[in-house]
């Protein structure tokens, strides 16, 4: 089974501070996303990537950093924190470029919830 | 780009009553959608991705109905029972970008006992 995993589940960190959250994928996928969730704003991605050492600014990219160092990871990295980071990321891989086929959806880490103090 | 609006923001229904949420999204070049279910505190789960050649699209408990003239997806939970409680979204195609998915903006869904 599809499975993406991230770490940390949850954490707390101080504006100003730098926070990385890392994602794991064991699917043999090609394309990592992250995405964050806020109350009333849906799913908004911020990078993603469909190559190792490559990635791609998504809808909403400022203040965010990427790093897929493997086909398996993909990072994200907040340089300075701030308040307005506060949400919950999820990452998410996808095997296809072509939504088409059967088989080609996201499939969802379980997130990271981040309260930046 | 692709742009998708979702409505209600918030659903509450009784135990065997149906619900309905609508999505609206403005590329009409759009051939695939998707509905996600998040239970509470969890991800999100594919609960149905639609082609654009069916209109009707039929799974256990609920029905999605697209229509292509007006640019609308519904998802008709036609007897909802509490283990339906979760937010749903529904994505589409970015456009210019088949990479890429655009989220609704979510429809929290309360079943009452």
């Amino acid at each position: 089974e599809a499975a993406v995993t991230q770490s940390p589940r949850s954490k707390v960190a101080v504006t100003g501070g730098k926070v990385t959250l890392s994602c794991h994928q064991t699917n043999n996928h090609d394309y990592m996303y992250w995405y964050r969730q806020d109350t009333g704003h849906g799913l908004r991605l911020i990078h993603y990537s469909y190559v190792a050492d490559s990635t791609e600014k998504g809808d909403i990219p400022d203040g965010y950093k990427a790093s897929r160092p493997s086909q398996e990871n993909f990072s994200l990295i907040l340089e300075l924190a701030s308040l307005s980071q506060t949400a919950v990321y999820f990452c998410a891989s996808s095997p296809l470029r072509d939504w088409g086929g059967s088989q080609n959806t996201l499939y969802f880490g379980a997130g990271t919830r981040l309260s930046v103090l | 780009g692709e742009q998708v609006e979702q409505r209600p923001p918030h659903l509450s229904v009784r135990e065997g009553d149906s619900a309905v949420i609508t999505c609206t999204y403005t590329d009409p070049n759009s051939y695939y959608f998707f509905w996600y279910k998040q239970e509470p505190g969890a991800s999100l789960q594919l609960l149905m991705k639609v082609f654009s050649s069916t209109e009707i699209n039929e799974g256990q408990g609920f029905t999605v109905l697209l229509n292509k003239k007006d640019k609308r997806l519904s998802l008709n939970l036609t007897a909802a029972h509490p283990g339906d409680s979760a937010a749903y979204f529904c994505a589409a195609p970015a456009t210019g970008g088949n990479n890429k998915l655009t989220f609704g903006q979510g429809t929290v869904l309360s079943v009452i006992p």
